[in-house]
């Protein structure tokens, strides 16, 4: 059960794109596409942003967008924003049936 | 509106026990799988340990098995987590969460707010 690896920061200005990568193995983000995203400001409970690899829950902007090939979830944030200045955290089902997070990534809108 | 509310988080000394409760309301406790994830002071997200909807099947990372017991009582609609043989890298704020669907395959889609275990002398 090993974290997934995502970067740990990536920086961005307003109105760029970003795209926070996440690998995991074959045995979890290659098999499935159970992966989710989710952000996290400080102090504050996670909120789930992109589901089953790129379905986007209600009231969630479409700006964000997810997707996936092989054992390797992207997650791009397009026309950044500041309210977008936060942790993302992405997770993926395994073959164990357990589920494993990424070890998140600072997302800083310059 | 889904509301999920930790309670039982504490200082508790190293090899303790405690017992967190998550108390559900606006949606149908049976018809979801729950989890508990963690946070470390400072660090990343990790799950730990879900259950299904009906209660009858878990499972656990390899970090608490053994060690860590969930379980639910639906006609109550709250989510359990007794925590037994405590170690300092069991101090983390614990979130309950729900999962879109009976079974743990489906995504976690709400959380709540957590509860703080400290583990120390």
């Amino acid at each position: 059960q090993s974290a997934l690896t995502q970067p740990a920061s990536v920086s961005g200005s307003p109105g760029q794109s970003i795209t926070i990568s996440c690998t995991g193995t074959s045995s979890d983000v290659g098999s499935y596409n159970f992966v989710s995203w989710y952000q996290q400001h400080p102090g504050k409970a996670p909120k789930l942003m992109i589901f089953d690899v790129s379905n986007r829950p209600s009231g969630v902007s479409s700006r964000l967008s997810g997707s996936k090939s092989g054992n390797t979830a992207s997650l791009t944030i397009s026309g950044l924003q500041t309210e977008d200045e936060a942790n993302y955290y992405c997770s993926s089902f395994t073959s164990t049936n357990t589920w494993v997070f990424g070890g998140g990534t600072k997302l800083t809108v310059l | 509106e889904v509301q999920l509310l930790e309670s039982g988080g504490a200082l508790v000394q190293p090899g303790g026990s405690l017992r967190l409760s998550c108390a559900a309301s606006g949606f149908t406790f049976s018809s979801h799988a729950m989890s508990w994830v963690r946070q470390a002071p400072g660090k990343g997200l990790e799950w730990i340990s879900h259950i299904v909807g009906g209660g009858g099947s878990a499972y656990y990372a390899d970090s608490v098995r053994g060690r860590l017991t969930i379980s639910r009582d639906n006609s109550r609609n709250i989510l359990y987590l007794q925590m037994s043989s405590l170690r300092a890298e069991d101090t983390a704020v614990y979130y309950c969460a729900r999962h879109g669907g009976y079974s743990g395959s489906y995504q976690v889609d709400h959380w709540g707010q957590g509860t703080l275990v400290t583990v120390s002398s």
